[in-house]
């Protein structure tokens, strides 16, 4: 069955510096792989989506994710973080063929001045 | 073009109320889901739809029914309201079935159960 960590609840950082947030996944076959972002009393917006082309998505906002099947990882990356990134991401899976996205747990990002 | 929006924004119930909770696109999309937002627990499916009268379970089901008799329209229904559905209700849309497609999110509705 198809499952999504992602590792922190909750990640801090200061205003410029670099923004990680890490997703790994479990899956039998090869998957769609999903992140959206949430702000504050707001729906999910996509940010970006691996759908088995380049393994180096861009998304909006500054944001790219690097899609690593030998990992099974798909970290959220962003050079330089600012103070209107600060919401909640959150990493999802899908299956071809499968009716469902599988969402991971969340992870609160904290922009610092 | 308003999006996906949802209706009410904010309910409280007592134990044992029946409620009805409202999503409605503007995107002509065949595919639309109700997922629950839980602390600590990511979107859980509740219950979809792939067109105008059809239905389907999602992971969480119970407790939830729901009906599309308009494509612009997916409704889910609580019958007997329990504190453990307190929650936040979002609905979401795309014009294609997932896996591949992007889900266009409503702004959620805030669902508390005394």
């Amino acid at each position: 069955a198809q499952s999504v960590t992602q590792l922190g609840s909750h990640v801090s950082v200061s205003e410029g510096a670099l923004v990680l947030l890490r997703c790994n996944y479990s899956s039998s076959v090869p998957p769609y792989l999903f992140w959206y972002v949430q702000y504050p009393n707001q729906g999910l917006q996509l940010l970006l989506k691996y759908t088995s082309a380049a393994t180096l998505v861009k998304g909006i906002n500054g944001f790219e994710a690097e899609f690593k099947k030998s990992e099974t990882s798909f970290h959220l990356t962003k050079p330089s973080a600012h103070m209107s990134d600060a919401a909640e991401y959150f990493c999802a899976v899908s299956l071809l063929g499968g009716f469902k996205t599988i969402f991971g747990a969340g992870t609160r990002l904290f922009v610092k001045a | 073009n308003a999006g996906v929006t949802q209706t009410p924004k904010f309910r409280v119930l007592k134990t044992g109320q029946s409620m009805t909770l409202l999503c409605a696109q503007d995107m002509n999309h065949e595919y639309m889901y109700w997922y629950r937002q839980d602390p600590g627990m990511g979107l859980r499916l509740i219950h979809y739809s792939v067109g105008e009268g059809t239905t389907a379970k999602g992971e969480v089901p119970d407790g939830y029914n729901v009906s599309r008799l308009k494509k612009q329209n997916f409704l889910l229904g609580l019958e007997s309201a329990a504190p453990s559905q307190t929650s936040v209700y979002f609905c979401a849309s795309s014009q294609g079935l997932v896996p591949a497609e992007t889900q266009y999110f409503g702004p959620g509705t805030r669902l508390l159960v005394l």
